[in-house]
């Protein structure tokens, strides 16, 4: 069982380029969330999926997209990477709603946009 | 809009010594609250969590968290803390039954020998 898994682990992309970040879970979950964590400023939603083929858009949602075609992925797109899209990225699922379920989290991917 | 706020990004305590990390919210309703702790280079991982039961609530690792309505509180205490307690935690907060969550700035913890 391997929880929640997310590809790649780092990413240096130059201003521009695009890229997809995948998260995987096996634990059959219905909800799933991207975060990005900076410094000094905690985790900040991005995007959340209630179930397979939805999305909506969190708390910091704009120069990214994503799709859950499959249960199991959760796939976090930027179009057109720029600098301030430098952070650490977390996935995360959870078997219920956050606001009563324990959210379980990937290890997370270091992108540097320079 | 609810918030939280996490007094003291960075904590020190020695060894054997109590541990208190400090979260407030404002939230005008009732709320959700979660601790989170994150260790070098990993995800998050939930430490406890208050969704309206008990006010005092234990976690996992010896944490406990009580909710003050009065005081809009929710301090994590620790009797002892361990050098493995080390780590970054989050105090998060879900005002209704939504999938918003919005987490803390984060304290570091740190444990000297």
């Amino acid at each position: 069982n391997a929880g929640v898994t997310q590809t790649p682990k780092f990413r240096v992309l130059k201003t521009g380029q695009s890229m997809t970040l995948l998260c995987a879970q096996d634990m059959n979950h219905e909800y799933m969330y991207w975060y990005r964590q900076d410094p000094g400023m905690g985790l900040r939603l991005i995007h959340y999926s209630v179930g397979e083929g939805t999305t909506a858009k969190g708390e910091v949602p704009d120069g990214y997209n994503v799709s859950r075609l499959k249960k199991q992925n959760f796939l976090l797109g930027l179009e057109s990477a720029a600098p301030s899209q430098t952070s650490v990225y977390f996935c995360a699922s959870s078997r219920e709603l956050a606001s009563l379920d324990e959210q379980y989290f990937g290890p997370g991917t270091r992108l540097t946009v320079t | 809009a609810q918030s939280v706020t996490q007094l003291g990004s960075h904590v020190s305590v020695s060894e054997g010594a109590l541990v208190l990390l400090r979260c407030n919210y404002s939230s005008s309703v009732p709320p959700y609250l979660f601790w989170y702790v994150q260790y070098p280079n990993q995800g998050l991982q939930l430490l406890l969590k208050y969704t309206s039961a008990a006010t005092l609530v234990k976690g996992i690792n010896g944490f406990e968290a009580e909710f003050k309505k009065s005081e809009t509180s929710f301090h994590l205490t620790k009797p002892s803390a361990h050098m493995s307690d080390a780590a970054e935690y989050f105090c998060a907060v879900s005002v209704d039954t939504g999938n918003q969550f919005y987490f803390g700035t984060g304290t570091s913890l740190t444990v000297i020998p």
